[in-house]
């Protein structure tokens, strides 16, 4: 299957401080990438989803001014939290896919983020 | 979208087949029925999807009922590597390309 990967895999910061967590795409070109977040002992909640050379759409109750989302090419999108507090720190999954009808979305091993 | 229903949790015994149940009665004509999987902190595994027909891959097996409101997920010999959050979702095959919403899963957990 599709390898998706992200970076860094763990990150620890200090409130008021920005993060940026890249999500490549390995061995496809991923024309649509979704940005997943997932709180202790919760499901996958998504928080966006981007083609590649437009704007993220973002989910209802998600800031699109605290979580920035870029697409520029076909194989990297970036997510960066913007001005982080505590409540912020979470599990942060990026997926990929051809972005065709039946696609298959394929994840990345996830971000483990933690503001201090 | 699509409502799902899963049993929070099921076991299984290593070496047995686990039959992971799901209820998508709201379904529409062109949502897939996808499978995935989660390993504790670590990303989602796709592990096999479908429209109408039965599927069967090198993971799993997917049998979907004749009015698609149901599905079925089969492992057929179930290893301790098996134990994981089995999510099943339906998903738009239309303009949403690839929008997954998951429920709470099934905390399926395979023993000696």
């Amino acid at each position: 299957g599709a390898v998706v990967s992200q970076h860094p895999s763990r990150v620890i910061c200090k409130s008021g401080t920005s993060v940026k967590i890249e999500c490549r795409s390995l061995d496809f070109q991923a024309t649509t990438m979704f940005w997943y977040r997932q709180f202790p002992k919760q499901s996958l909640m998504l928080m966006a989803t981007s083609n590649e050379g437009s704007k993220a759409t973002y989910e209802q109750g998600v800031e699109k001014d605290k979580f920035l989302i870029n697409h520029a090419s076909l194989t990297l999108s970036t997510l960066t939290v913007t001005s982080a507090h505590p409540e912020d720190s979470s599990f942060y999954i990026c997926s990929a896919s051809y972005g065709r009808v039946g696609d298959t979305q394929y994840f990345g091993p996830g971000t483990r983020l933690t503001v201090l | 979208d699509a409502k799902t229903t899963q049993p929070t949790s099921m076991d299984c015994a290593e070496g047995r087949a686990a039959n992971l149940p799901c209820n998508h009665s709201t379904i529409s004509g062109n949502e897939y029925v996808y499978w995935y999987r989660q390993i504790h902190s670590q990303g989602p595994q796709y592990i096999i999807h479908g429209l109408k027909n039965n599927e069967t891959n090198e993971m799993a097996s997917l049998i979907i009922t004749e009015d698609r409101k149901s599905s079925t997920l089969i492992l057929p010999h179930a290893t301790l590597r098996d134990t994981a959050v089995y999510y099943c979702t339906p998903v738009a095959g239309g303009t949403s390309y690839g929008k997954l919403t998951f429920g709470q899963g099934t905390i399926l957990t395979v023993h000696p």
